[in-house]
């Protein structure tokens, strides 16, 4: 019964190629986000999506695309993978945007050769 | 932009002592912090959040968080430290588009 849950765990790719990654959350949460944390820890935002609103970080390349098939999944796409795309992904949930509390997944590591 | 900024890397103590995890703010308006903890090859655990109302808010497994506007100030404290807390810490402000984390504090308790 796990909160928040990503798929795959682990992600190892070729450079050039296009690659997803699934979140799903059960909590029934209004919102749903996107975090990339790079070798050094360092955790950032990417997307925050909710039923009426995309919201992206504007450093984020446009070869990431966030899609939603419906309310309880925020799945990640990414076209022609990089080197530098290395790194482990986060999703969250949220019940609204706003203050409250964000439930964050197990986490994707994705490893770009 | 909202920021937060923790000084520390590392923080060391023994288990038993008090533990401290610094943090401190640049927002514009009334901030909204949060606390995560991330144990290795895991995700990011909720600790606890100040939005309003008491400057001390107690979380989850003993830890504690005194939010001071004077100083922009939002340290975590846990009174008496486990070995079991040893791991990665991060402070967090509400931004506009999500949670804009700092750079993450690394805690070991040492037996």
């Amino acid at each position: 019964d796990t909160a928040v849950s990503q798929t795959p765990k682990y992600l190892v790719t070729q450079m050039g190629n296009d690659k997803s990654i699934k979140c799903e959350q059960n909590l029934g949460h209004d919102t749903m986000y996107w975090y990339k944390q790079d070798s050094k820890k360092f955790l950032k935002i990417m997307f925050s999506y909710n039923n009426k609103e995309l919201i992206i970080n504007e450093t984020v390349p446009n070869r990431f695309s966030p899609k939603s098939p419906d309310k309880a999944h925020l799945n990640l796409h990414i076209n022609s993978l990089e080197l530098g795309d290395s790194a482990v992904y986060f999703c969250a949930s949220s019940q609204e945007d706003g203050v409250e509390t964000q439930y964050f997944g197990p986490g994707t590591r994705l490893l770009v050769l | 932009a909202q920021s937060v900024a923790q000084p520390e890397d590392q923080v060391n103590v023994a288990e038993g002592n008090p533990l401290t995890v610094k943090c401190t703010y640049s927002v514009s308006g009334n901030p909204y912090l949060f606390w995560y903890v991330q144990y290795p090859n895991r995700g990011l655990q909720f600790l606890l959040k100040y939005i309003t109302g008491d400057n001390l808010v107690k979380g989850s497994y003993g830890f504690e968080a005194e939010f001071n506007k004077s100083q922009t100030s939002f340290h975590l404290k846990k009174p008496s430290a486990l070995v079991s807390d040893s791991a990665l810490y991060f402070c967090a402000v509400r931004d506009l588009s999500g949670l804009s984390f700092g750079a993450g504090t690394t805690v070991t308790v040492r037996a």
